[in-house]
């Protein structure tokens, strides 16, 4: 069964102090693992797409990893404005159109 | 562009009651989606559409139905509302081409809540 897990559920920094988000999942044939940002009372919006096992995705303090098992969003000396929820998805192995949610990081930066 | 837009942001329904949740968007978008978030479910996939005039069901169909009339809009309709749809409803859009396809534009996102 496809399944996709995220840790931790919460992770609370204060400002600087960089970290990991972790997503592992178990897929018959990945079709590319994808990083989405929810910040509270809105949709969750696009970050990265990753393909392949070693691509590497970064924007601003944000850096996604991808091996054959998990996948990391790094985290660099993060501020305040990137507290929010922080969703992976993978694709069904058959040809669904769904995407497999993780059920988020909750991640809190304090000033 | 005001990407993907949903009507209405709240609304509380009484058990039995019927409603229709619009989405709309304005990016060309082939396929659309109709999600719904619950603590400590994460997002599940309710209904799709690949295109006009046709949708499918995702993974909690029962109890909902969808049309997709025209491109730019989908629609959610709850016929007989039961406190189990009490939920934030996700309405979510992308382009049909192979690997974009996953590069969902999600909407704002509409609270139910069921008495």
């Amino acid at each position: 069964e496809d399944q996709v897990t995220q840790s931790p559920e919460a992770l609370r920094l204060q400002e600087g102090e960089s970290s990991s988000l972790n997503c592992s999942y178990t897929v018959s044939g990945l079709r590319g693992l994808f990083w989405y940002r929810q910040d509270p009372g809105k949709g969750p919006e696009f970050l990265f797409t990753l393909y392949s096992a070693g691509e590497e995705k970064e924007k601003e303090r944000l850096k996604a990893t991808l091996t054959k098992k998990e996948s990391f969003l790094h985290i660099t000396a993060p501020k305040p404005e990137d507290s929010a929820t922080y969703l992976c998805a993978v694709p069904p192995g058959d040809s669904g159109y769904a995407l497999n949610f993780g059920k988020g990081t909750s991640l809190l930066v304090t000033p | 562009n005001a990407g993907v837009t949903q009507t209405p942001k709240f609304r509380v329904l009484k058990t039995g009651q019927s409603m229709t949740l619009l989405c709309a968007q304005d990016m060309n978008h082939e396929y659309m989606y109709w999600y719904r978030q619950d603590p400590g479910m994460g997002l599940r996939l309710i209904h799709y559409s690949v295109g006009e005039g046709t949708t499918a069901k995702g993974e909690v169909p029962d109890g909902y139905n969808v049309s997709r009339l025209k491109k730019q809009n989908f629609l959610l309709g709850l016929e007989s509302a039961a406190p189990s749809q009490t939920s934030v409803y996700f309405c979510a859009s992308s382009y049909s081409l192979t690997g974009r396809s996953y590069e969902q534009y999600f909407g704002p996102g509409t609270r139910l809540t069921v008495t």
